[in-house]
């Protein structure tokens, strides 16, 4: 299995909304992370997981909350967010570091 | 911020030409990869060239590393209407743990 699944495709919330992304990989990475993705740029880091602790969180707001909870498994939990960060979210995974990453397919969110 | 720029910013070309985007980046490498993307979804990996390697080739692609210029260029050779998409290169100057992307060049294939 060599796909990396991300829920949902779409999701539209409020501001005060409590909402979570969940990624799953089943390829054995210990490496896994989160991207930004706003149209027409390139991803953004924001968190990377390694051996399931964080190792990496690029100064992203306290309204997106990671969570490693097994080896297989990553969510970004979601709490008051702003219109501007309405963008595609993509989960990713990789062996280790200096490896090519397996991207999931992304959530795009949208931020009323 | 961003470690590549990737030139052009956007190409169009006949079915059957072959394409090149080249990335230029700022710092020290260890390997840089390339990565195709279809519009609004996820990313796939093309192929990464590690700071020792200088060419690397995979079915129509093929990829240079110039370190002394810091660049690198992607070559599609005989497109088809399926390499519509954008492509990014990817560098873990930033880091080991980090991969920081160009700028992106947006491809299209005319039929």
């Amino acid at each position: 299995d060599t796909e990396v699944t991300q829920t949902p495709k779409h999701l539209v919330m409020g501001m005060t909304n409590k909402k979570s992304l969940k990624c799953e990989q089943h390829m054995g990475h210990r490496a896994m992370y989160w991207y930004k993705q706003k149209a027409k740029k390139p991803p953004e880091l924001m968190f990377v997981y390694s051996y399931e602790k964080l190792s990496i969180n690029e100064s992203v707001p306290s309204r997106f909350s990671p969570e490693c909870p097994n080896s297989s498994l990553l969510n970004l939990h979601l709490h008051a967010l702003q219109p501007e960060d309405s963008a595609l979210y993509l989960c990713a995974s990789s062996l280790s570091y200096n490896y090519e990453q397996f991207f999931g397919p992304g959530t795009r969110l949208t931020v009323l | 911020s961003q470690q590549g720029e990737e030139d052009p910013q956007a190409l169009s070309i006949q079915e059957g030409e072959n394409a090149t985007m080249n990335c230029s980046y700022k710092t020290s490498i260890n390997n840089l990869q390339w990565y195709r993307q279809n519009s609004g979804r996820g990313l796939v990996h093309l192929i990464l060239i590690r700071s020792n390697e200088r060419e690397k080739h995979s079915g129509r692609l093929r990829v240079t590393l110039d370190t002394s210029k810091k660049s690198s260029s992607l070559l599609i050779t005989a497109s088809r209407a399926a390499d519509t998409a954008s492509y990014f290169c990817a560098t873990d100057a930033g880091g080991n743990e980090k991969l920081t992307f160009g700028t992106g060049t947006r491809l299209t294939i005319i039929p």
